[in-house]
């Protein structure tokens, strides 16, 4: 019953620093998405993975890079933090195509000094 | 483009009382649609979606959402809330095929008094 995965829950990173958030599903889906919560705007769709293979924008991509690493996988990196990326981060992912709706990890909190 | 309004930001409500969260959405076609709850800290939980048919939708935690086309609107209810219900909701429009862009709302705290 894992479900969504997100690796790690918490994180402090100092101004300019880069990591990478981890994202494992094992429902078999083939779409795969990055959200970022903030209080007030609810989720904002980063970047989404329609099938392994491919990767679009979504909403809000600036400062953000992302890996389909493979059918389960799906990595996003902050290459240089910024303090306005301090955030509530969400991985979800979804069978394409299909009437169901998204499953969701249970986020990374990251703070940026 | 597709949208969604949750136009309260925050509601209290009396323990036993009757519910109503609102939820507005802006989309061409028939959309999907969706509630999900959050926990301080937790992730997101869904409470319930709506595809087609039925539009008195019925979920869990003793929730139920009505779609209404002509009024573009999805809102949540409960008969009878319990503290525990106390969390922020977010509703979410999806659009049909292709990998399912959703968009949620700014969502809706809910504080719940004795």
């Amino acid at each position: 019953n894992a479900g969504v995965t997100q690796t790690p829950k918490f994180q402090v990173l100092k101004t300019g620093q880069s990591m990478t958030l981890q994202c494992a599903q094992d429902m078999n889906h083939n779409s795969m998405y990055w959200y970022r919560q903030d209080p007030g705007m609810g989720l904002r769709l980063i970047y989404y993975s329609a099938s392994e293979g491919t990767t679009d924008k979504g909403e809000v991509p600036n400062g953000y890079n992302v890996s389909r690493l493979n059918k389960r996988e799906f990595s996003l990196r902050l290459e240089s933090a910024a303090p306005s990326q301090t955030s509530v981060y969400f991985c979800a992912s979804m069978e394409r195509y299909s009437n169901q709706p998204q499953h969701f990890g249970d986020g990374t909190r990251l703070s940026i000094l | 483009a597709q949208s969604v309004t949750q136009p309260d930001i925050h509601i209290t409500v009396s323990e036993g009382a009757s519910l109503e969260l609102r939820c507005n959405y802006s989309y061409g076609a028939t959309p999907y649609l969706f509630w999900y709850v959050q926990s301080p800290g937790q992730g997101l939980q869904l409470l319930l979606k709506y595809f087609s048919g039925d539009t008195l939708v019925q979920g869990i935690k003793g929730f139920e959402a009505e779609f209404k086309r002509s009024q573009s609107s999805f809102n949540l209810r409960k008969p009878s809330v319990h503290w525990s219900d106390a969390a922020e909701y977010f509703c979410a429009v999806g659009a049909s095929g292709g990998y399912q862009k959703v968009t949620f709302g700014t969502g809706t705290k809910l504080q719940v008094i004795p």
